[in-house]
């Protein structure tokens, strides 16, 4: 029940933008989308989440399209500890069942 | 206290032996998860603890068994596992309605069956 799709790798020069593209076009009305990712086999590390408007925080932003099919995370000045796989996860369910829907990930390789 | 604590992080075990892995969080989460992980692929979810009570088994052999003695506290016993059960086995909490920073993940323990 692959609810997201992602590109398997990209790259980004250092200290440049690097945006991650994801498509979640079953998306449910309530269903939010998350950002994860993971450094070398450590645990997965938050990065952002959204339902309907852009977000931004200390780390990334967020950009959901207005039908909710497609969203991009955007790292804005990219550095070599960024390196990672980065998930694109819709979050499913309701109550005690809720549940993340995990794509395969994008591994972003940062470059000098 | 913003961590999710997961020991060992290391684990070999044979085939006829009985463990277990545990996790320990003192954020006031009341949500638990444990997630299996093989190499170069998504976490898996396993089980889901809310208040302490099992709500999600996605049809985990019952060889793998947790529990959740109380809410700061969720362990994984294993017991007859496989050589395919090598993984990494993450643990992971929230708030029930979790917000606003989701999800805080344990950094695994690293399951080798020999």
């Amino acid at each position: 029940d692959a609810k997201t799709t992602q590109p398997p790798s990209m790259d980004c020069a250092e200290g440049r933008a690097a945006n991650l593209p994801c498509n979640h076009s079953t998306i449910s009305g309530n269903e939010y989308v998350y950002w994860y990712r993971q450094i070398h086999s450590q645990g997965p590390q938050y990065i952002i989440h959204g339902l309907k408007n852009n977000e931004t925080n200390e780390m990334a932003s967020l950009i959901i399209t207005e039908d909710r099919k497609s969203s991009t995370l955007i790292l804005p000045h990219a550095t070599l500890r960024d390196t990672a796989v980065y998930y694109c996860i819709v979050r499913v369910g309701a109550g005690n069942n809720r549940k993340l829907i995990w794509g395969l990930g994008t591994s972003l390789a940062v470059n000098p | 206290d913003t961590e999710v604590t997961q020991t060992p992080k290391h684990l070999v075990m044979g085939m006829t032996n009985k463990k277990s892995l545990k996790c320990e969080q003192h954020m006031g989460h009341r949500a638990m998860y444990w997630y299996k992980q093989k190499a170069k692929k998504p976490p898996e979810l396993m089980f889901v603890y809310s208040y302490e009570k099992l709500s999600i088994n996605e049809s985990v052999p019952s060889r793998f068994s947790p529990e959740c003695p109380n809410s700061s506290l969720l362990n994984l016993h294993l017991h007859a596992l496989q050589p395919e059960d090598s993984a990494l086995y993450l643990c992971a909490s929230s708030q029930v309605v979790p917000r606003p920073y989701g999800y805080t993940f344990g950094s695994g323990t690293r399951l080798t069956v020999v």
